[in-house]
């Protein structure tokens, strides 16, 4: 496995402002991956954070909302632009390695928009 | 990826064996069969996977069946630090994929 730790653990904003989050691993990876966990629910999948390119986002998600950086194998941030109470969530990085079967998730971070 | 069932909650005496089933009837062939569980607000931890033998680690047992339609997860001595809602994924296996969709999950509660 590998040791995760995402800042903010926690964080309280104002809407209309923007946060970024921070990931990083004590290893390098192949794969880092970003989710969210809004109150209640379960965990799903903003997007695959890309070395050297644009992120890879799913369905419901996008870019200018939810930027994403990848800037090597170690690292990753993912910005959420423009608050609303309802980006109130859990965000979780994870990773993964192509020749192992088997993702990790980072401890989270906690966001409350006021 | 397969969709999973599993109850919304179960409840386990300390010290006893906690089995959580799963639902998989749409798996195929290509799909491996993932834990985690998510202690309160936590990261999601990895529990165990396996495609289609039982396996076993240091934190759990996975029985497949061999149709491969169901498992159950065993935690072997249940402890008040397994409360926690325990997942069911199924995913496929290919290096291209690597999107875990959670479901609602099982909430397990450990009793003292």
């Amino acid at each position: 496995s590998a040791v995760i730790s995402q800042k903010p653990s926690r964080d309280i904003c104002q809407r209309g402002t923007s946060l970024t989050i921070q990931c990083q691993v004590d290893s390098q990876v192949t794969m880092m991956f970003w989710y969210r966990q809004q109150p209640g629910q379960s965990l799903t999948l903003i997007a695959t954070a890309n070395q050297g390119s644009e992120a890879t986002y799913e369905s419901g998600f996008v870019i200018d909302k939810f930027p994403i950086s990848r800037p090597n194998l170690t690292f990753s941030t993912l910005t959420v632009s423009n608050m609303s109470p309802e980006d109130s969530s859990i965000y979780l990085c994870s990773v993964a390695w192509t020749e192992r079967e088997t993702q990790y998730f980072g401890p989270g971070t906690r966001l409350l928009v006021l | 990826d397969a969709k999973t069932t599993q109850p919304p909650s179960m409840d386990c005496a300390e010290g006893r064996a906690a089995n959580l089933p799963c639902n998989h009837s749409t798996i195929s062939g290509n799909e491996y069969v993932y834990w985690y569980r998510q202690i309160h607000s936590q990261g999601p931890q990895y529990i165990i996977h396996g495609l289609k033998n039982n396996e076993t680690n240091e934190m759990a047992s996975l029985i497949i069946t061999e149709d491969r339609k169901s498992s159950t997860l065993i935690l072997p001595h249940a402890t008040l630090r397994d409360t926690a809602v325990y997942y069911c994924i199924v995913r496929v296996r290919a290096l291209s994929n690597y999107k875990l969709t959670f479901g609602k999950g099982t909430l397990l509660t450990v009793n003292p």
